[in-house]
């Protein structure tokens, strides 16, 4: 069974720059997540998606968005983009919201992303 | 914020035992989540608690309690493929809240 896929691994941008960085989910899982991790740092909650809606946003400027697509796969768009927003970003599926039952989150390999 | 602890870094040899901490300064969340990450890879899903007390999956066992603001991962007969960062993560629904992580090296 295929597990999280990201696109692209690796990415270099330069300032100002604007990026998308694509998921696919695990088949038959709903609910999208988004996470920036900084080199030594435990990963930060950027967005929730579950069937196609937003349902949760973490404390990121507007010049970082995303959306559901109906096959669930997503994106993550960054604009005006800064030297600070060079990361790995972590893409996560679960199959449901997650709450208090075994709302583990299964996340891709990631999207490298250095700005210049 | 949710303040969450971890040491930093962790030395330990294999075929030990190693116990990583986690501290929090928080309340109200679903339950806390231990996540192993080797060096650029993801973080991969090891043991969760929601209420206190010990949660054993084979090598694994981790620990809550929420009157202390306390958790642990215990780490049995350590491995070599063991080396790699610990996450713990306080959920409240929809997101995580991560905390640094500890990386942890085992030595032969």
């Amino acid at each position: 069974d295929a597990g999280v896929t990201q696109s692209p691994t690796h990415l270099i941008k330069t300032r100002g720059q604007q990026v998308t960085l694509r998921c696919s989910p695990i088949s038959g899982h709903k609910s999208v997540s988004w996470y920036q991790q900084v080199l030594g740092q435990g990963p930060q909650f950027i967005f929730q998606y579950y069937e196609k809606e937003e349902r949760g946003r973490g404390n990121f400027p507007d010049r970082f968005s995303a959306r559901q697509f109906p096959n669930y796969s997503s994106e993550l768009n960054v604009n005006a983009l800064l030297l600070g927003d060079s990361a790995l970003y972590l893409c996560a599926s679960s199959f449901l919201i997650t709450g208090a039952n075994t709302g583990e989150l299964f996340f891709g390999e990631g999207s490298r992303l250095t700005v210049l | 914020g949710q303040n969450i602890d971890q040491p930093t870094e962790m030395t330990a040899t294999e075929g030990a035992i190693v116990q990583i901490n986690c501290t929090y300064q928080t309340s109200g969340f679903n339950g806390l989540f231990w996540y192993q990450q080797h060096a650029g890879e993801a973080p991969t899903f090891l043991s969760y608690n929601v209420l206190d007390g010990l949660e054993e999956k084979g090598r694994f066992s981790s620990f809550l309690s929420r009157s202390k603001g306390y958790s642990y991962l215990l780490l049995k007969e350590l491995q070599m493929k063991d080396s790699a960062s610990y996450l713990c993560a306080l959920n409240y629904g929809q997101n995580f809240v991560f905390g640094p992580g500890t990386r942890l090296s085992v030595l032969p």
